[in-house]
């Protein structure tokens, strides 16, 4: 069974663009979470969706946003790009929903992420 | 709010040697999870090991085991017979029983170097 596949694996974008990160989950996992990843602030929450809702939200900025379509699938959008934006961005996903004893529980199967460098 | 706290940025091990990882973590919830995840350089973070809070007994996964003290708050990885693909970085994980449930609180992990 393939893995949590992000795409692309490096970004490069200028101060001010816009860019979107893609997630696929593990085939049958319907909830998808979202994390970014530096050196100063260490691996923060950005935000979960399961069945296409969003689900929580961490302590980002509304430049932060994303999605997740009917296949699971998910996207993370960050717009007006500052150079603080530049981190490794992590996709993880689970099989289980909310409200369930074994969600919390189930571990989350990560991908190897999508490094997005803000010149 | 919850914190996890790594106190050793770095550890190194003799290949075929114990060595042992803290993790404390701050939280007033008495039901949650913890975790133990392994990133090397390939950047995927992989599952190590888990602790239900409601079970006493230490989880173990071969040559990986935890010392779990709840009353302490203190959530130590022990690696056996430390190998060369053990060296990654470690991250001590923390989620509640309540709330998002695919909402993790990390540390800011353990660099473990293994010497042949």
């Amino acid at each position: 069974k393939a893995g949590v596949t992000q795409t692309p694996r490096y970004l490069i974008k200028t101060r001010g663009q816009q860019v979107t990160l893609s997630c696929s989950p593990i085939s049958g996992h319907r909830s998808v979470s979202w994390y970014q990843q530096t050196p100063g602030q260490g691996l923060q929450f950005l935000f979960e969706y399961f069945s296409e809702t969003q689900r929580n939200k961490g302590n980002f900025p509304g430049r932060f946003s994303g999605r997740q379509f009917s296949n699971s699938r998910s996207e993370m959008n960050v717009s007006t790009l500052e150079l603080g934006d530049s981190a490794l961005y992590l996709c993880a996903s689970s099989p289980e929903g909310p409200g369930t004893f074994s969600s919390y529980n189930s571990p989350l199967h990560f991908g190897n992420g999508t490094r997005l460098t803000v010149t | 709010a919850q914190t996890v706290t790594q106190s050793q940025p770095e550890m190194s091990v003799q290949e075929a040697e114990t060595v042992t990882l803290s993790c404390t973590y701050d939280t007033s919830e008495s039901d949650y999870y913890l975790f133990w995840y392994k990133q090397p350089p390939s950047r995927q973070m992989i599952l190590v090991i888990r602790q239900e809070a409601y079970k006493q007994q230490n989880a173990t996964e071969n040559r990986f085991s935890v010392n779990f003290q709840k009353a302490a708050k203190s959530f130590s990885l022990k690696i056996s017979d430390s190998q060369l693909g053990d060296a990654a970085m470690y991250f001590c994980a923390y989620r509640s029983a309540t709330g998002g449930y695919n909402k993790l609180i990390f540390g800011a992990g353990t660099r473990l170097a293994v010497h042949p």
